[in-house]
Order: C-alpha cells, then sequence, then structure tokens
C-alpha cells in the first residue's frame, strides 16, 4: 500500500495564527480526505481534497476556515486558519485504497494556547 | 451526519479469550463497513473490510455482517494484550468514498 507521510507531526501555536498541514503520498492516488479527531473522540470528515478543482466540504466545515488545496494527486495541504483553543486536534490525511478502503497518514497533532 | 453507533467501552477480557465488538448503523443505503484499530497516539489502521453478509475471517479476527439487521461485529480470537487499542467501526455509503465513523470501543486485554 501507499506510504502516506504527513508534516508536521505536532505543533503548538498560538491563538488568531494559522497552521498548514501537508500530506504527501509516494504514489499517485484519486481521491483524498482530511479529518479531525477531537480529544477523546472519533475521526470527522471535513473535506474531500479533489485535484484540479475546489474541495468538498463536509456540513459545519467551511472554506474560509479550513482551505485545502491539491495542486496534484500525490500532495494534499489543509490549513487551520485563526486557529482558537477549540482547534486542537488531531488532523489526519487519508487515501482510497482498493475496495473503497482508506488508508491514514501518521497525523499532525495540534495544540492551540 | 451518518450515524454509526458503538458502545464505548471500557471491554475488559482476560487473555486469551475471545473479544466481541459490535457496531449498528443507520443508512440502509451503506455498502462497505472496515474495522480499524488505533492504538493510544497512533493513526487508525485498517484490520478488516467486509461488504456482504455473514461472515470474513482472517487469522484471529472475524468480521460478521447483518445488512438486515444494520448491524456489524467483529471477533478477536485469542486475545493478547498486544490487542489493547480502541477500535472502530467505520462505514462507507458509497457516495464519493465517504467513511463515517463510530465513536470507539476501548479494548484492554488482561494478561
Amino acid at each position: 500500500s501507499a506510504v502516506i507521510s504527513q508534516k508536521p507531526s505536532r505543533d503548538i501555536c498560538q491563538r488568531g495564527t494559522s497552521l498548514t498541514i501537508q500530506c504527501q503520498v509516494d504514489s499517485q492516488v484519486t481521491m483524498m480526505f482530511w479529518y479531525r479527531q477531537q480529544p477523546g473522540q472519533s475521526l470527522t470528515l471535513i473535506a474531500t481534497a479533489n485535484q484540479g478543482s475546489e474541495a468538498t466540504y463536509e456540513s459545519g466545515f467551511v472554506i474560509d476556515k479550513f482551505p485545502i488545496s491539491r495542486p496534484n494527486l500525490t500532495f494534499s495541504t489543509l490549513t487551520v486558519s485563526n486557529m482558537s483553543p477549540e482547534d486542537s486536534s488531531i488532523y489526519l490525511c487519508s487515501l482510497a485504497g482498493v475496495g473503497e478502503t482508506q488508508y491514514f497518514g501518521p497525523g499532525t497533532r495540534l495544540l492551540v494556547l | 451526519q451518518k450515524e454509526v453507533e458503538q458502545n464505548s467501552g471500557p471491554l475488559s477480557v482476560p487473555e486469551g479469550a475471545i473479544a466481541s465488538l459490535n457496531c449498528t448503523y443507520s443508512d440502509r443505503g451503506s455498502q462497505s463497513f472496515f474495522w480499524y484499530r488505533q492504538y493510544s497516539g497512533k493513526s487508525p489502521e485498517l484490520i478488516m473490510s467486509i461488504y456482504s453478509n455473514g461472515d470474513k475471517e482472517d487469522g484471529r479476527f472475524t468480521a460478521q455482517l447483518n445488512k438486515a439487521s444494520q448491524y456489524v461485529s467483529l471477533l478477536i480470537r485469542d486475545s493478547q494484550p498486544s490487542d489493547s487499542a480502541t477500535y472502530l467501526c467505520a462505514v462507507n455509503h458509497g457516495a464519493g468514498n465517504q467513511f463515517y465513523f463510530g465513536t470507539g470501543t476501548s479494548l484492554t486485554v488482561i494478561p
């Protein structure tokens, strides 16, 4: 299966700032996704990152807060904008594999002070 | 948001016993079902996928699906301390490959 990497692995940020998280895959994939996992919670889909077009956001998530780029089939970024402590979470990218499976990157652990 | 429900646990079983994890889902149009294991501080890793009614076995793991009852389960035979983790049930409704996750069941295997 593809190897997924994320940068940074963790960060501590001040409220009001923005952080861009990178997701790199070692092979071309059609579909990539971004999830959030808040402390003690399960995974919530933020958006589907579409190559060459705007991301598709789930209910409760908006482009102004979580802009996403997908410049090619191996790379995507998620920006968490104007952060507040409520944005403290693990952010995970995933890709669609064979048989409708999904595989996850190692995650980015974000703490907002 | 589609609902996927799991008992949060914690579930404790002795080493060597069978651990039984359950999941129900609300959307009858769901087509694919998955179990992920997540160790503390790590990202989820895929254990099993199941697409049709019945049982699917892979080593010590057996996934069971009953679409009429909208129920999917995971059995872990001969449980080991290394199986201690949170187990996440995920459902794919078939539209855009979007997954919906349950809240997870925390499993502890006691040596």
